[in-house]
């Protein structure tokens, strides 16, 4: 049973280059997150969609967009890259908003 | 503005004895909590959480209190076990998507 899983685990990005990070689920939840943990601020959610079909802003979502290809995927995309989103990146799914997540391994991104 | 504070960023405690992890919240209407635990190199895994309508939730050595009006919840380990060693985030749920994270707490556990 894979959980979550994200792909690329490592990627380093010149300025302005952009980048899509992939997340799959195999446990038929409905909510999938997309956080970003920098050193001493923890984890800081930057999109999520609560059902197919939907998506919405969180805390941190300047710089990004997501799509929800379907229930199991959802992406995030960087369109220009800056190194302020150097970042190790956690993709999340829950199967109901308000019910605890489950992460993947994370995307350690370093933007030079 | 960070809303989950965890204001001890390392915490080490000698095998046997209790670990307890603190965490307090500014924003009145976070109705949910949980604890994660995250070894290095992996995703958070969910511990233990705890409604806002409990003060005190229990799982096996791992317990959970919640004090509403001091905006403070805790998270006890006892015994606390080397494989207990991680960092721990406290994370607090608002408007059922919106869940908020501490910075974390360090724990090592010595045998």
């Amino acid at each position: 049973n894979a959980g979550v899983t994200q792909t690329p685990k490592f990627q380093v990005l010149k300025t302005g280059q952009s980048m899509t990070l992939q997340c799959a689920q195999d446990m038929n939840h409905n909510s999938m997150y997309w956080y970003r943990q920098d050193p001493g601020m923890g984890l800081r959610l930057i999109y999520y969609s609560a059902s197919e079909g939907t998506t919405d802003k969180g805390e941190v979502p300047n710089g990004y967009n997501v799509s929800r290809l379907n229930k199991r995927e959802f992406s995030l995309r960087l369109e220009s890259a800056a190194p302020s989103q150097t970042s190790v990146y956690f993709c999340a799914s829950s199967y109901a908003a308000g019910t605890e997540a489950f992460f993947g391994q994370g995307t350690r991104l370093t933007v030079v | 503005d960070q809303q989950v504070k965890q204001n001890s960023p390392s915490l080490s405690v000698q095998e046997g004895r209790i670990s307890i992890l603190n965490c307090d919240y500014t924003n009145s209407m976070f109705d949910y909590f949980l604890w994660y635990k995250k070894y290095p190199a992996e995703g958070p895994t969910f511990l233990i959480s705890i409604s806002s309508i409990k003060d005190k939730n229990e799982d096996g050595r791992f317990t959970v209190f919640l004090n509403k009006s001091a905006k403070h919840l805790s998270l006890h380990i006892v015994p606390s076990q080397p494989g207990d060693s991680a960092v721990y985030f406290c994370a607090a749920l608002y408007n059922n998507n919106d869940m908020r994270f501490g910075a974390g707490t360090r724990l090592t556990v010595k045998p």
